[in-house]
């Protein structure tokens, strides 16, 4: 099992639609990461969250620390939000601090279409 | 500046070549990574420099050989390479886990080709 699970793996969407994607994670994390990647392209950072919500105009990212689980959130989706989007933990160590481990989940790879 | 550049931007290279591919960020992160991606896959960690200095090698085969040469650069060295190393490698950067904002900024990656 994956220490980080993202679901659903594929989603389609037509454009204008409300869209969660959800992320579990099974490890002690000192943050979350939430990423986006074009086909073929780098990868940008949209979130990174320690608590609580974050909000960067149509996309919102929340996250329950005790229930070990983030969702990304997309408003009015449009085709150019088609992407991958992926989440990523940076792990602790045994003493409790962040270490320089970013632990992926598989991605959601999100098709909008007009 | 929040760049990660990646120079080259695609690279095709034969199982004899030898080449490097670079990284460079002027955000004084201290901590900069090497990552191997194939398609449809997530990003798989390889290295990791803190302060300048190998502090993370995921049993990556010697083939591949990173070099920081400074706080701004990283390179990783490319020698005998085969073709399921063919992927896309990227660079990325963060302050060090002792800072509070840990942001992983990423490049826009090499696409590799051995043939």
């Amino acid at each position: 099992k994956n220490e980080v699970e993202q679901s659903p793996q594929n989603l389609t969407a037509q454009e204008g639609e409300f869209i969660t994607i959800n992320c579990s994670y099974s490890v002690g994390i000192s943050a979350l990461h939430w990423l986006q990647q074009h086909p073929g392209g780098g990868i940008v950072s949209l979130f990174m969250l320690s608590s609580g919500k974050k909000k960067h105009g149509r996309l919102i990212a929340t996250i329950n620390i005790q229930e070990k689980h983030s969702s990304l959130h997309i408003t009015a989706s449009h085709p150019r939000d088609s992407a991958v989007y992926i989440c990523a933990v940076r792990s602790r160590d045994k003493r409790g601090g962040a270490t320089n481990k970013l632990i992926f989940g598989t991605g959601t790879l999100l098709a909008v279409q007009p | 500046d929040t760049e990660v550049t990646q120079t080259p931007k695609h690279l095709v290279m034969g199982m004899t070549n030898k080449k490097s591919l670079k990284c460079e960020q002027h955000m004084g992160h201290r901590a900069m990574y090497w990552y191997k991606q194939k398609a449809k896959k997530p990003p798989e960690l390889m290295f990791v420099y803190s302060y300048e200095k190998l502090s993370i090698n995921e049993s990556v085969p010697s083939r591949f050989s990173p070099e920081c040469p400074n706080s701004s650069l990283l390179n990783l060295h490319l020698h005998a390479l085969q073709p399921e190393d063919s992927a896309l490698y990227l660079c990325a950067s963060s302050h060090s886990p002792g800072r509070t904002n840990t942001e992983a900024f990423f490049g826009q990656g090499t696409r590799l080709t051995v043939v």
